[in-house]
């Protein structure tokens, strides 16, 4: 069974603090990894990654994947408090299938 | 990138009556599919909507309790049937298959409160 599992499942840090969220995986057929914010209702997208060892980045948020060892990693430097949210990881298989997600890291930063 | 719109966006029903939840994107897409979030959960997939066909649920849900249509390929449409409290959540259109990419686009979400 397809499995993706995201570490920690919650975090409490101070603005300006840096956070690195965990994402490793077993799926069979891998195609990409994605990376989801939600704040409150609807995930908006952040990343995908295909290749290993290909930083993705934007503004503060990054993401690199490692195909090898099944892991991805989401960074966000000097948080600030809208970075607040659940960060969700999928993982898309070979195939019309939906994606397999986490079960989301909830952050919280404080003032 | 899809754009979706769903609708409606909130709603308060008494149990025993059904709900039919809309979900429009603007453009083709390959796949659309319905998940539920509960307070404090994260995504469950309900089903994968399919263009002219049934749709497939995954385990736990069922057609009779949650019919879905997909008449064509910009717009599905969920009816949850029979609510109960334990109902009461967001609902979350999710469509993908633009080409070129896997990336899941998702509506704004619908929350159903059920008394």
């Amino acid at each position: 069974e397809d499995k993706v599992v995201q570490s920690p499942l919650s975090l409490v840090v101070h603005e300006g603090d840096t956070v690195t969220l965990n994402c490793s995986y077993e799926v069979t057929n891998f195609r990409s990894l994605l990376w989801y914010k939600q704040e409150k209702k609807a995930p908006t997208f952040l990343f995908m990654l295909t290749s290993s060892g290909i930083e993705k980045k934007s503004g503060r948020l990054s993401s690199i994947l490692d195909k090898k060892e099944l892991f991805s990693i989401l960074n966000i430097t000097a948080t600030q408090t809208g970075d607040s949210a659940v960060y969700l990881c999928a993982v898309a298989v070979a195939g019309n299938t939906p994606l397999v997600f986490g079960k989301g890291t909830r952050l919280s930063v404080i003032a | 990138s899809a754009v979706i719109s769903q609708k409606p966006s909130r709603d308060i029903c008494q149990r025993g009556t059904s709900l039919t939840i809309q979900c429009q994107v603007d453009s083709q897409v390959t796949m659309m599919f319905w998940y539920r979030q509960q307070p404090g959960q994260s995504l469950t997939l309900i089903a994968t909507a399919n263009q002219g066909s049934e749709a497939t649920y995954e385990s736990g849900f069922v057609i009779d309790k949650f019919p879905i249509s997909r008449p064509n390929l910009t717009f599905s449409t969920l009816t949850v049937s029979n609510m109960s409290p334990e109902d009461s959540s967001i609902y979350l259109c999710s469509a993908s298959g633009t080409p070129g990419t896997d990336t899941q686009y998702f509506g704004p979400g619908t929350r159903l409160t059920v008394l």
